[in-house]
């Protein structure tokens, strides 16, 4: 597996706190994305970092915002958090080696929401 | 933008059988298709890619095929096996965006 880390790896949150996912990666690769998994709808983008401080949305980003001031982190904030934001999160990683977006991914982090 | 759509939700094989995966894609423009395995509990792993400029990738067991003007590509998987049981999803980059769009996910069972 790519030196890729999330924390924390499971949480429990009530309805209307701030949450704060975190990935960590020891490979200097530029690209970082930010992935929810549900049932159903297979792997859906919420944001990506295309470099430090450069961020663009995917395709569920309402409701979360994301900051990388460090090659080396990217995180993800729900800033109030609701029941369908219970999901299990994916960061994953690119170098775009060849023109080719082989993405690795972290180990997951399970969100509930109360 | 972009979607993929994934066929079949489900695929339940014996032991030894071939298994095919299809994906359909709508953006011309996508250039770059991997195939992720994901086993329960664990996270998405790629285990074969393929590029526009290529119609077919074999990588022992596993296989996959692009057509362009159709806009598809399929995962082939012969002599199954037991440890082949996971979720499976293909995936397409439109253009040179950076991103990944993923299908809906393919659950294998390979009865033993």
């Amino acid at each position: 597996d790519a030196g890729i880390t999330q924390s924390p790896r499971h949480k429990v949150t009530e309805t209307g706190t701030p949450v704060t996912l975190r990935c960590h990666q020891t490979e200097n690769h530029r690209y970082m994305y930010w992935y929810r998994q549900d049932p159903g709808h297979g792997l859906r983008l919420i944001h990506y970092s295309y470099g430090v401080k450069d961020t663009d949305k995917g395709e569920v980003s309402d409701g979360y915002s994301v900051s990388r001031s460090k090659t080396e982190d990217f995180l993800l904030t729900l800033e109030s958090a609701t029941s369908s934001q219970t999901s299990v999160y994916f960061c994953a990683i690119s170098g775009r080696t060849s023109g080719a977006n082989t993405q690795y991914f972290g180990p997951g982090t399970r969100l509930t929401v109360l | 933008g972009e979607n993929v759509e994934q066929h079949p939700s489900t695929l339940s094989v014996q032991e030894g059988d071939s298994a095919v995966i299809k994906c359909t894609y709508s953006d011309s423009a996508s250039n770059y298709f991997p195939w992720y395995k994901q086993e329960l509990g664990k996270r998405p792993q790629l285990i074969i890619d393929i590029r526009s400029n290529v119609g077919e990738k074999k990588d022992q067991r596993i296989a996959v095929t692009l057509n362009k003007t159709a806009k598809h590509f399929s995962l082939h998987i012969t002599e199954t096996q037991p440890e082949d049981s996971a979720v499976y999803f293909c995936a397409a980059e439109p253009g040179n965006t950076g991103k990944l769009i993923f299908g809906q996910g393919t659950t294998l069972q390979v009865k033993p």
